[in-house]
């Protein structure tokens, strides 16, 4: 069973970084692109970044600049380095992993059919 | 980029009635790449629907999903008492990928 662990998360204060992390198994990580979604506290689904098999970047105009995202396929692990952090980043972050190999544009053409449980930034003084 | 607006924001229904969920694109979603997901409470989204009528794995045939262009729709035929959640349509046609802002369906 795929399995997305993310960890790293907690409080922070305004204008700091963070290191977030998402540990998969179970499939053949090297060959998805992967994501990474936030919600924040009782809102919705936003989509922050994503990475391609060949190491393309993308990101959300809110994180673009602050956020970023990389891969290490030798650990099957996902990254999002955060700085410059704002309040308004404070959400949980799930790491998401698409249906299908065959994606364009960081996962475009897929759903996403596995999630992690999510870890929570607080940004907050 | 594509907004999608879901209606209603929330829909009160009994356990045996039939939720029509609403998703509308603010442009054409190509190939019909919308997807619906389930979340509940302090839990991740659950992959339901892609491609906006083929259920994801292990979904029960009580949801079905239609549509196309820019009207898309979910259906949960007869409501179980786990069907009560947050469902959310997602575009994954066009760069970024979107959420709608999600219908909560709650027990009447």
């Amino acid at each position: 069973e795929v399995q997305l662990v993310e960890s790293g998360g907690g409080l922070v204060q305004p204008g700091g970084s963070l290191r977030l992390s998402c540990a998969a198994s179970a499939f053949t990580f090297r060959n998805y692109a992967m994501s990474w979604v936030r919600q924040a506290p009782g809102k919705g689904l936003e989509w922050v970044s994503a990475i391609s098999k060949g190491l393309s970047t993308y990101y959300a105009d809110s994180v673009k600049g602050r956020f970023t995202i990389s891969r290490d396929n030798s650990k099957n692990t996902l990254y999002l380095q955060m700085s410059s952090l704002r309040a308004e980043d404070t959400a949980v972050y799930y790491c998401a992993k698409p249906e299908t190999t065959e994606t364009t544009g960081g996962g475009m053409g897929s759903p996403f059919d596995s999630w992690g449980q999510g870890t929570l930034v607080t940004v907050s003084s | 980029e594509i907004v999608l607006t879901q209606s209603p924001g929330t829909l009160s229904l009994s356990p045996g009635e039939r939720a029509t969920l609403s998703c509308r694109a603010s442009q054409s979603v190509s190939s019909s790449y919308l997807a619906w997901y389930q979340q509940k409470p302090g839990q991740a989204p659950r992959l339901l629907m892609y491609g906006a009528s083929s259920r994801a794995t292990g979904i029960s045939d009580r949801f079905s999903g239609s549509g196309s262009g820019t009207d898309f729709s979910l259906t949960i035929s007869r409501l179980e008492p786990e069907d009560f959640a947050v469902y959310y349509c997602q575009q994954y046609a066009s760069s970024p990928r979107t959420f709608g802002q999600g219908t909560r369906l709650e027990i009447k």
